[in-house]
């Protein structure tokens, strides 16, 4: 079993639409990361979280620690936000990643 | 413009022939990091660096050295590359190590090896 498992694998919307994915994890942790990696290649940090909830424009990510789930969210999707999304995690004792597997959104106009 | 910078993007080099890929920050940044990304494999951590002189082994450290001897650059080494290594690689870098700051990645560097 991977330690870090994110669902859906791929996902297709319609602009506009309420876009979730999800990030689950078996280990303890002191922190995730939600990073965006662009068609091109580029990655971007979105999101660290260790507790509840942040918010930057349009995407939200939460995380509960007891389930080991966290989740990002896109409100009113636009094609530009089609890339790949990847959850890391950190383990308490190292200062490592474990990276899940990625999410393909394409969000359609 | 606070940035990562990798160099090359691009490169095809041939087994056993020693190359090393550049890594720059210029946010004064005390961690960096090193990346393979494979097709199935994902993201993968090789080397890290929490500041100046003190480097640590990630999860797919063979074949790879790095040293930090400033705080902006963290040269990734390959002293023999070999197919296998043949990667998509990502440098980053944070504030701290133990902090909650958002990571800044390089552009990346694709490395062909034949």
């Amino acid at each position: 079993k991977n330690e870090v498992e994110q669902s859906p694998q791929n996902l297709t919307a319609q602009e506009g639409e309420f876009i979730t994915i999800n990030c689950s994890y078996s280990v303890g942790i002191s922190a995730l990361h939600w990073l965006q990696q662009h068609p091109g290649g580029g990655i971007v940090s979105l999101f660290m979280l260790s507790s509840g909830k942040k918010k930057h424009g349009r995407l939200i990510a939460t995380i509960n620690i007891q389930e080991k789930h966290s989740s990002l969210h896109i409100t009113a999707s636009h094609p530009r936000d089609s890339a790949v999304y990847i959850c890391a995690v950190k383990t308490p004792l190292g200062q490592n990643f474990v990276f899940g597997p990625g999410t393909r959104l394409s969000v359609l106009p | 413009e606070a940035q990562v910078t990798q160099n090359p993007r691009y490169l095809i080099t041939v087994t056993g022939k020693k190359l090393t890929v550049t890594c720059s920050q210029n946010m004064n940044h005390e961690y960096m990091s090193w990346y393979r990304q494979d097709p199935g494999l994902g993201l993968r951590q090789i080397y890290y660096s929490m500041n100046v002189e003190v480097t640590d082994k990630g999860d797919v450290p063979e074949g790879y050295k790095v040293s930090r001897k400033e705080k902006r650059n963290f040269p990734l080494i390959l002293e023999s590359p070999s197919p296998n290594q043949t990667s998509l690689y990502f440098c980053a870098s944070t504030l701290s190590g133990t902090g909650g700051n958002g990571y800044t990645f390089g552009s990346g560097t694709r490395l062909t090896v034949v």
